[in-house]
């Protein structure tokens, strides 16, 4: 299956830790994006990456989250010192350009 | 601020019957559209794009684009059970992020 993939796919985690997550987008994408979805509501916009370089982040983004794309490929998200309110199923996706951008299965995040 | 709007629903149509759902935009120089369901607990699927005016059909799906007027649709035809999802339009406002709306919810009643 080569459509994009993330890890893991469940995360339970204790307020104050930090936790990791990661995407592989499908390889010949350059654009990958990441969103945050909580229930009843539409994704919402986190940071996007056209190959290595980090193009925008939404204010939603406090300096608790960081997202990575070493050399244009896998991204990294990461969230320190997490909260109850990070709780959300985290989505990412790639795209080719401002072309069709295909999900993940996502990652779903619950912060006891 | 750029926005993308739906109606939140529910949309409740008949099993057999058209569905029709919108999408209205605010920024005119938006080049890419697209349309996702998805499934309770899910991730959105791709279902259809479209990229210039007028309709683009794909099986029982039609998408149609007007840029003159700002809106974005997506016609289901012969509604079946499994087209009970939430519908989520996505816009690309030229090289910048793709911004979804909140999601129509469709039931498709037996």
């Amino acid at each position: 299956d080569t459509g994009v993939s993330q890890d893991p796919r469940h995360k339970i985690t204790k307020r104050g830790q930090n936790v990791t997550f990661r995407c592989d987008p499908i390889s010949e994408h350059n654009r990958l994006y990441w969103y945050r979805q909580t229930l009843g509501q539409g994704p919402e916009f986190l940071t996007y990456f056209q190959n290595e370089a980090q193009l925008e982040k939404s204010r939603l983004l406090s300096d608790r989250f960081s997202a990575e794309r070493p050399k244009g490929s896998f991204s990294t998200l990461e969230i320190q010192r997490t909260e109850q309110g990070d709780s959300a199923m985290y989505l990412c996706a790639s795209s080719l350009a401002d072309r069709e951008a295909f999900f993940g299965q996502g990652t779903r995040l619950t912060v006891v | 601020q750029k926005e993308v709007e739906q109606n939140s629903g529910p949309l409740s149509v008949p099993e057999g019957a058209i569905a029709s759902l919108n999408c209205t935009y605010s920024d005119r120089g938006s080049q890419s559209f697209f349309w996702y369901r998805q499934y309770s607990g899910k991730s959105p699927e791709l279902i259809m794009s479209i990229y210039s005016n007028g309709d683009k059909e794909d099986g029982r799906f039609t998408a149609q684009l007007n840029k003159a007027s700002q809106y974005v649709s997506l016609l289901i035809r012969d509604s079946q059970p499994s087209d009970s999802a939430t519908y989520l339009c996505a816009l690309n406002f030229g090289n910048e992020k793709l911004t979804f709306g909140t999601g129509t919810r469709l039931t498709i009643i037996p």
